[in-house]
């Protein structure tokens, strides 16, 4: 049983403009979400985070939404540029541990 | 560089070989996690430390999979008698108990041949 859902394994987008990731939840008691990020070959490097009391955390030009009432969260990246070309991974935060969803290919296009 | 550091990065061994991972965490991260990963899947949780004490292992983690951390600093990860359903980058991180975010290590990539 999925927790964590990303349903688009892959997404491209122009550079300059915006990437939207979705990832959807199904434990209400995860009360800390994440988005990761991750290079071939390497270790997932953390990106932003939000807590269940917000629905919004913005950082630079990464923004993340939570929709509580939907199980639902979003990381927007404006402008996209070459160097977002990564998977990225949301993960929710149980009591002892992280729980990941299976990624998104974001494919930033020249 | 106060990362989280494992090695080796790449080991290649043959079935039913034992291969060890070692987990050095950030210094003052007192929790210790291993997750795998594997082409097309999220990390997946195998075991959590919290100083020297596993308190958590995943139903992933079978009788041939042992994890140590003895004096609550590094950490290391035994996988005996490997089979090629094993090969996977093995992924280490660390965190407070502070903060909820935890932070990953480069990996270590396992092919079994």
């Amino acid at each position: 049983d999925q927790q964590v859902k990303q349903n688009s394994p892959s997404l491209s987008v122009q550079e300059g403009r915006i990437s939207i990731l979705n990832c959807d939840y199904t434990n209400s008691m995860f009360d800390y979400f994440l988005w990761y990020k991750k290079y071939p070959a390497e270790g997932p490097t953390f990106l932003i985070s939000i807590s269940s009391i917000k629905d919004k955390n913005e950082d630079g030009r990464f923004t993340v939404f939570l929709n509580k009432s939907a199980k639902h969260l979003s990381l927007h990246i404006v402008p996209s540029q070459p160097g977002d070309s990564a998977v990225y991974f949301c993960a929710a935060s149980g009591p002892l541990r992280l729980t990941f969803g299976k990624g998104t290919h974001l494919i930033i296009q020249p | 560089d106060t990362g989280v550091s494992q090695n080796p990065r790449h080991k290649i061994t043959k079935r039913g070989q034992n291969v060890t991972f070692r987990c050095d965490p950030i210094s003052e991260h007192n929790r210790l996690y291993w997750y795998r990963q594997t082409l097309g899947q999220g990390p997946e949780f195998l075991t959590y430390f919290q100083n020297e004490a596993q308190l958590e292992k995943s139903r992933l983690l079978s009788d041939r999979f042992s994890a140590e951390r003895p004096k609550g600093s590094f950490s290391t990860l035994e996988i005996q008698r490997t089979e090629q359903g094993d090969s996977a980058m093995y992924l280490c991180a660390s965190s407070t108990p502070l903060r909820n975010t935890i932070y990953f290590g480069e990996g270590s990539w396992l092919t079994v041949v």
